[in-house]
């Protein structure tokens, strides 16, 4: 079975923080995401890379930028955390989108 | 802008019942179709796929897709409460690397 890792289960960080997260896949997938997910608003699009070096802006990309510099490594980085950024951020990896994703286990992360 | 609707619910059905959850997408040009169960506090995991017109089973759980009708139906026959959950309906257009997600439907086994 793929494995979607991602590095922290919870993470409390301070306003103006710089925040990394870390995901990683084990099964060579071409395409990696990262979402958030609030109550009420579903999941939201924040960043996706198809290719090493390679990223494009999801639906919310603002506050947020991304690092792919290996294949099986995708990185979210917060570079001034907010408390409008605590949310549960999910990563995701996939073959093709018609092959549907892989989620890893979320980061509850709550900024104070 | 591609939309999936999924009614939020909750969506209470008693024990051994069939519940039936509902997505509609407005993209016409979507091909692939998921449906992913979320538990409270955890990261959804793909439980169904379908590609074609048509019904697909897969134990308990049988997908439905109309492309006319632009409609998407997931069924849980003999529902248990462990199935007390969230299910997001997902689509993905011809070629695409994204899934666009529904905001999902909480469905309540009652014991």
């Amino acid at each position: 079975d793929v494995k979607v890792t991602q590095s922290s289960r919870y993470l409390v960080k301070r306003t103006g923080e710089k925040v990394f997260l870390e995901c990683v896949q084990d099964m060579d997938h071409e395409n990696m995401f990262w979402y958030r997910q609030d109550p009420g608003l579903g999941l939201r699009l924040i960043y996706f890379s198809y290719d090493v070096k390679m990223k494009e802006k999801g639906d919310i990309p603002e506050g947020y930028s991304v690092s792919r510099e290996k294949k099986e490594r995708f990185s979210l980085i917060l570079e001034s955390a907010s408390t409008n950024q605590t949310s549960m951020y999910l990563c995701a990896s996939s073959i093709r989108g018609s092959d549907g994703y892989t989620f890893g286990s979320g980061t509850r992360l709550t900024v104070v | 802008q591609k939309e999936v609707e999924q009614n939020s619910g909750p969506l209470s059905v008693p024990e051994g019942a069939i519940a039936s959850l509902n997505c509609t997408y407005s993209d016409r040009g979507s091909q692939s179709f998921f449906w992913y169960r979320q538990y409270s506090g955890k990261s959804p995991e793909l439980i169904m796929f379908i590609y074609s017109n048509g019904d697909k089973e897969d134990g308990r759980f049988t997908a439905q897709l109309n492309k006319a009708s632009q409609y998407v139906s997931l069924l849980i026959r003999d529902s248990q409460p462990s199935d007390s959950a969230t299910y997001l309906c997902a689509v993905s257009g011809a070629g695409s690397y994204q899934l666009t997600f529904g905001k999902g439907t909480k469905l309540s086994v009652i014991p």
